[in-house]
């Protein structure tokens, strides 16, 4: 596609529950990347993949968060154990090379 | 590590005015990026700058490299109501290969 989708749009998850996002990035794009952004307009920088492979993970924390992705299907974002500080809007973005980045809509996840 | 700061973080602008948002970062930049976003929104690219120096107009939007690759600016002559939303540069270090350091965006409120 042109565009990078993510799904789903709004999650909403009580605390210690499990929350899974999903991204597809833009076709023929090989990296893609996942951000947070939390209320206050930060963004953070989580996990990068050049295909399926994990270009940087230094943003990730690794103890509850992890991410794939696999060929011929979306990338994803899961969350084990959810707490009230991890609601935020995810947003993924799509690269053909390592530069100009373009993003999707985002998942709004709410803990509850 | 790499830290982009900008300000200012509010901008109140009567219609026609101009503005300007700018970004200073730690370290040495191999390019710099800007981004709008709406309120509700995501990011969406504006333009990418990469050398030293450089200066790239869009319109009525203005976009400065610095000399140093440390800092850059928007200036947007006679702000239009469709101007409004949070601007965002973003900056990629040397070796952070890919990974995107926003600055905390400007927010911008245009009254007509």
């Amino acid at each position: 596609g042109e565009e990078v989708a993510q799904t789903p749009k709004h999650l909403v998850r009580g605390e210690g529950q499990k929350a899974k996002l999903y991204c597809a990035p833009i076709k023929g794009h090989s990296y893609v990347f996942w951000y947070q952004q939390v209320l206050k307009n930060e963004f953070k920088f989580l996990i990068s993949f050049q295909n399926e492979n994990v270009f940087d993970e230094t943003g990730m924390p690794k103890e509850r968060f992890s991410a794939k992705c696999l060929p011929n299907s979306p990338c994803s974002l899961e969350i084990q154990a959810t707490k009230l500080e991890d609601s935020a809007v995810y947003f993924c973005a799509s690269s053909q090379v390592v530069d100009t980045q373009y993003f999707g809509p985002g998942t709004r996840l709410t803990v509850l | 590590g790499q830290q982009v700061m900008q300000i200012p973080q509010y901008q109140h602008v009567q219609e026609g005015e101009d503005f300007t948002t700018y970004c200073n970062s730690s370290t040495t930049l191999s390019n710099i990026q800007w981004y709008k976003q709406r309120p509700g929104g995501h990011p969406v690219f504006l333009i990418q700058l990469v050398k030293s120096g450089e200066v790239k107009k869009q319109k009525r939007l203005t976009f400065q490299f610095g000399e140093a690759k440390k800092n850059s600016s928007l200036h947007i002559t006679a702000t239009q109501t469709t101007d409004v939303g949070t601007y965002f540069c973003a900056g990629l270090g040397t070796d952070s290969w890919g990974k995107l350091q926003f600055g905390a965006g400007t927010q911008v409120v245009v009254t007509p």
